[in-house]
């Protein structure tokens, strides 16, 4: 099946540590996205990128990290010098820059213990 | 102003009804408008794009983008409980292309 999987689908952190999300997308697409949802709230953009080995922060990178040494993978890394990881965070992928359809994997849901 | 807005509502329709929904966008925001529906605790779910100014019509769903008053709206026919979800709108922003989200509006219909 082609998709968008994320994992894990629930993961815990404790204070201090660094974890990293997993995005891998099967359907060819140059462009993948990180955003992050709070409660009751939008989405918000951390990072994304349209190309492998280039990425852009988007409106709410501090903490973050990501790399894109492949096509079909986008990981995040939350670091410990985010403040408040809680969170749900949902990968997408798009064909490409000029065609913006995106399409969301199941997410993970962070939660800091 | 933020590049993509909605009131966070929540809506309530009848079921049977027409559910509108809108969403206004800055200057920043251009080109290509989705509408996304999300439902509890899931992850979005594209139901709508919009390119051009006009009406866009899918099913039960019409999607209307007018460019010179910078808004988009999405009606839903013949509202239906399965309906009730928070429906998000999104737009293009900056050169890199960055698909950005309102905050979403819930929408409830009641039988």
């Amino acid at each position: 099946d082609g998709g968008i999987t994320q994992s894990p689908k629930y993961l815990f952190r404790k204070e201090g540590q660094n974890v990293t999300l997993s995005c891998e997308q099967n359907l060819n697409h140059d462009a993948m996205y990180w955003y992050r949802q709070d409660p009751g709230q939008g989405l918000r953009l951390i990072y994304y990128s349209q190309i492998v080995n280039d990425f852009q922060k988007g409106d709410i990178a501090e903490g973050y990290s990501v790399s894109r040494e492949k096509k079909e993978s986008f990981p995040l890394t939350v670091t410990s010098a985010q403040k408040n990881p809680t969170a749900f965070y949902l990968c997408a992928s798009s064909i490409d820059r000029r065609n913006t359809e995106a399409f969301f994997g199941q997410g993970t849901r962070l939660t800091v213990v | 102003q933020k590049e993509v807005e909605q009131n966070s509502g929540p809506l309530s329709v009848p079921e049977g009804a027409i559910a509108s929904l809108n969403c206004t966008y800055s200057d920043r925001v251009s080109q290509s408008f989705f509408w996304y529906r999300q439902y509890s605790g899931k992850s979005p779910e594209l139901i709508m794009s919009i390119y051009s100014n006009g009406d866009k019509e899918d099913g039960r769903f019409t999607a209307q983008l007018n460019k010179a008053s910078q808004y988009v709206s999405l009606l839903i026919r013949d509202s239906q409980p399965s309906d009730s979800a928070t429906y998000l709108c999104a737009g293009i922003s900056g050169g890199y292309n960055k698909l950005i989200f309102g905050a979403g509006t819930r929408l409830a219909v009641h039988p």
